[in-house]
């Protein structure tokens, strides 16, 4: 089946040591997103990809960032992770990005990687 | 970051009930979406509307696009202990690029 899958499912690090999550689809769709939810709150969009353009969200902190080497594949880079970045870290794909004045695809989520930091 | 108003926070009901949630944004939208998301897991779409005033169902969940373009309700009828998780509604406004924006969900817990 198409699918967004994203590994590892739970990632342990240390405060201040670089990590990278990976994410991968199937569904040849144009857009992905990296989204950060914390429990028991709503995702919040850090950045995503249309293609090869990449997007940034005016709160994202300079400590992540992003990488899309083709249209399967996207990383997210975390540089210096503290305590406040553990959370569960969702990939999403949609076939188009959202446009203004039209009906929208919608997003496609992964599993998610549990991230914890010691 | 901005997000939809999205109630009830919770809601523990029993099983057989019907249950209704709903989300409101002062931004008009062109698409509404539902997710629902169990612990440990991605969300994963169960309904989407493109049209106000569109009512769609899948299965036992009934959802609609409001007329006003401004809301969205999700309602399970006949819960099931499966049902259990939280509930989302999302979508892009209509005056917004590339941010799709996340209620705060909907915790259903149904009791046997």
């Amino acid at each position: 089946d198409a699918m967004v899958i994203q590994n590892p499912r739970y990632q342990v690090t240390q405060f201040g040591k670089p990590v990278t999550l990976s994410c991968s689809q199937t569904l040849n769709h144009n857009v992905m997103y990296w989204y950060q939810q914390k429990s028991s709150q709503a995702p919040k969009l850090l950045f995503h990809y249309y293609d090869k353009d990449f997007n940034n969200e005016a709160d994202t902190p300079d400590n992540f960032q992003s990488r899309r080497p083709n249209t399967s594949f996207c990383f997210l880079d975390i540089r210096s992770p503290g305590l406040g970045d553990a959370a569960m870290y969702l990939c999403a794909t949609s076939r188009e990005p959202p446009k203004v004045g039209a009906g929208n695809q919608p997003q496609h989520f992964g599993d998610g990687t549990r991230l914890s930091i010691l | 970051g901005q997000q939809l108003n999205q109630s009830p926070q919770s809601m523990f009901i029993q099983e057989g009930e019907d249950v209704s949630m709903n989300c409101t944004s002062s931004s008009i939208f062109n698409t509404w979406l539902w997710y629902k998301q169990e612990p440990g897991e991605g969300p994963v779409l169960l309904i989407a509307l493109y049209k106000a005033g569109e009512l769609t169902s899948n299965g036992r969940l009934t959802a609609q696009f409001g007329i006003t373009r401004k809301d969205s309700f999700l309602n399970i009828s006949a819960s099931i202990p499966s049902d259990v998780g939280i509930y989302f509604c999302a979508g892009p406004p209509a005056d917004s690029w590339g941010k799709f924006q996340f209620g705060a969900g909907t915790q259903v817990v149904v009791t046997p």
